[in-house]
């Protein structure tokens, strides 16, 4: 079975400082792992990936996420938040041709 | 490029009722997945189609079924609508090329169902 868990309901940061979205995931062989961000009234807009090579992936809008097999982590990050960041975030593990599994979802609010 | 469409974007519908809604992926894209969405259950998987083959299938009663057509367009029902199944239905689309798990999933703005 494969799924991911996201600790935290709620992550709040001050504008301009760095942010970290925590992703934790469970499936036996390698993972391919996504983050994902929705804002109000929207679909889930695509951040970025990992599926092999390099820990460390950089996707959209600034934000990066470092791979961990040791400690089967997937923590989405950025050096400088903006208040538009503001919005709810997923992350979501695949194995093979197995169905895409989301976590709960975090709740990033930037304040100004 | 057109992004993934879905219709109608709202819908209210009565108990007992059946609904049918319609997704169109992103042009060249093979597989269409659908998702519900709701606040106490967040985002639970339906199914996943590709070249017209239902290919996964999640925890959910028959009264929820797929299908895809030729051209890659999918639609949903839900037969016997219960007051729980109000929610955002979201769909996906990716290319699955060589049926590739790894392909991105673009995601529609979803269509709000709300069942009165």
């Amino acid at each position: 079975a494969q799924s991911v868990a996201q600790p935290e309901d709620q992550v709040n940061v001050a504008e301009g400082n760095p942010l970290t979205v925590k992703c934790t995931y469970s499936v036996s062989g390698n993972p391919y792992l996504f983050w994902y961000v929705q804002y109000p009234n929207r679909g889930l807009q695509f951040l970025l990936k990992y599926i092999t090579g390099d820990n460390l992936v950089k996707g959209s809008y600034g934000f990066e996420a470092e791979f961990n097999k040791s400690q089967t982590s997937f923590h989405l990050k950025k050096p400088s938040a903006l208040v538009s960041d503001s919005a709810l975030y997923f992350c979501a593990v695949r194995r093979n041709n197995n169905d895409m599994r989301f976590g709960a979802g975090t709740r990033l609010t930037v304040k100004p | 490029k057109a992004g993934v469409t879905q219709t109608p974007r709202y819908l209210i519908k009565t108990r007992g009722q059946q609904v049918t809604l319609s997704c169109s992926p992103i042009s060249g894209h093979r597989s269409v997945s659908w998702y519900q969405q709701t606040p106490g259950q967040g985002l639970q998987f339906l199914f996943e189609y590709f070249s017209e083959t239902q290919r996964n299938k999640g925890n959910f009663p028959g009264r929820f079924s797929g299908r895809q057509f030729s051209n890659s367009r999918s639609e949903m029902n839900v037969s016997t609508l219960e007051l729980g199944d109000s929610a955002l239905y979201l769909c996906a689309s990716s290319l699955r090329l060589a049926g590739r798990s790894t392909d991105t999933q673009y995601f529609g703005p979803g269509t709000r169902l709300t069942v009165l």
